[in-house]
């Protein structure tokens, strides 16, 4: 088991529906990252959370739109999407985002697929 | 463009052999990540190395670093059937914004 819990793990949509993937780590980290994973390809960065502020938007389209409500949860709505935006979301967090050294903890993410 | 470039793209060895992949980056770096993604699953770090590090172990896992060279090596000994997955090594860059750039992967299967 993940320390980094994502729900749903499988999610069905059309063009038109809005909907939300969820994250969550009680590890106490202050960094969670949104990623894109297409099949047979390394993870993308789409967003960074930072103290629960927006630190890094990684040029994502609107019609992804990040949320962090508190330090421990971190939201990625869904709205008008693409046949391929279909991929595999990951969440991960870290103690911060600072880049010395801080291994990322991923969990097993969401599986998008777009109709 | 990417940071990191793992070779080879996809590795087939019999149980019990040792595995080595490379990862070579482009810039100057902080520090080096490995990281395993098993089929379906999110990714697991691995092991970290800094840019004034050479070479860490880990149990069955050895990783090199050579800054001049801008390469970095994971090798996994006594390969076992849980080890099939794929690897990617990940930097952050000195003088980035503070986030990591994972490579394109190296595919890791053990065969029995």
């Amino acid at each position: 088991d993940t320390e980094v819990t994502q729900t749903p793990k499988h999610l069905v949509m059309g063009m038109t529906n809005k909907k939300s993937l969820k994250c969550e780590q009680h590890m106490g980290h202050r960094a969670m990252y949104w990623y894109k994973q297409k099949a047979k390809k390394p993870p993308e960065l789409m967003f960074v959370y930072s103290y629960e502020k927006l630190s890094i938007n990684e040029s994502v389209p609107s019609r992804f739109s990040p949320e962090c409500p508190n330090s421990s949860l971190l939201n990625l709505h869904l709205h008008a999407l693409q046949p391929e935006d279909s991929a595999l979301y990951l969440c991960a967090s870290s103690q911060t985002d600072r880049g010395w050294g801080q291994p990322q903890h991923f969990g097993d993410g969401t599986r998008l697929s777009i109709l | 463009s990417q940071q990191g470039e793992e070779d080879p793209q996809a590795l087939s060895i019999q149980e019990g052999e040792n595995a080595t992949m490379n990862c070579s980056y482009k810039t100057s770096i902080n520090n080096l990540q490995w990281y395993r993604q098993n089929s379906g699953r999110g990714l697991v770090h691995l092991i970290l190395i800094r840019s004034n590090e050479r070479e860490k172990h880990s149990g069955r896992l050895r990783v090199t670093l050579d800054t001049s060279k801008k390469s970095s090596s994971l090798l996994i000994t006594a390969s076992r059937a849980a080890d099939t997955a794929s690897y990617f090594c990940a930097t952050d860059a000195v003088n980035r914004d503070d986030k990591i750039i994972f490579g394109k992967g190296t595919r890791l299967h053990i065969l029995p």
